[in-house]
């Protein structure tokens, strides 16, 4: 399975905008590009998806890269509720759906 | 609220007790997931179920025993479990099994003493 690389952490402030990067240069073809997002004491939240033009959604944007081996997660203007564990995930189309979590990126909003 | 219930939220047990996990989903889809989440460890993936049918196992261990009796509904049954197993258990559903988004549960926070 192709892997996604992320910062362990980053910090943004309230009712800015927030980039938040995901690198993943084994990327195939096949694969969508997921976002998924944990807020504390919760399970995971779907985010958005992609696979090779950018998406639009009312939570977050996803940019993809022309190349795709790398692409960002846009929240517009942060809140305090976004500080969660946000987690780049690679998921072939038609096949099983088999989520690869790994250690995401822990995003902290200041007020 | 994300349509996925799971119950009890919180499960304290002893090494030699029996207890079951309960998920419910309603939302309409047909294929449910058990993930396993523990301290400082990524969300792993134990079990598939595509129509009430297991499509995927993970290495499980047998002390867990998952059972889909229809599309909505999903256990996991315990037994002789260890300490190390002691975890958040997240409840999933999607509407199929192919590249789409799973709608996650609140989990149930598992203690084995």
């Amino acid at each position: 399975d192709a892997k996604t690389t992320q910062p362990n952490s980053m910090e943004s402030n309230e009712e800015e905008p927030v980039h938040l990067p995901c690198n993943h240069s084994t990327i195939s073809g096949t694969d969508y590009i997921h976002w998924y997002r944990q807020l504390p004491s919760q399970g995971p939240e779907y985010v958005i998806h992609g696979l090779t033009s950018n998406v639009n959604n009312r939570m977050a944007s996803l940019a993809i890269a022309e190349d795709r081996k790398s692409s960002t997660l846009i929240l517009h203007r942060a809140t305090l509720r976004d500080a969660a564990v946000y987690y780049c995930i690679l998921n072939k189309a038609g096949g099983a759906q088999k989520l690869v979590f790994g250690q995401g990126t822990r995003l902290t909003i200041n007020p | 609220e994300t349509g996925v219930t799971q119950t009890p939220r919180h499960l304290v047990m002893g090494m030699t007790n029996k207890k079951s996990l309960k998920c419910e989903q309603h939302l309409g889809h047909n294929a449910m997931y058990w993930y396993k989440q523990s301290a400082k460890k990524p969300l792993e993936l134990m079990f598939v179920y595509n129509f009430k049918e297991q499509t995927e196992n993970n290495s499980v261990p047998s002390r867990f025993s998952p059972e889909c009796p229809n599309s909505s509904h999903l256990f996991l049954h315990l037994h002789t479990l260890q300490p190390e197993d002691s975890a958040l258990y997240l409840c999933a559903s999607s509407r199929g099994l192919a590249g789409v988004e799973q709608y996650f549960g609140p989990g149930t926070r598992l203690t084995v003493t």
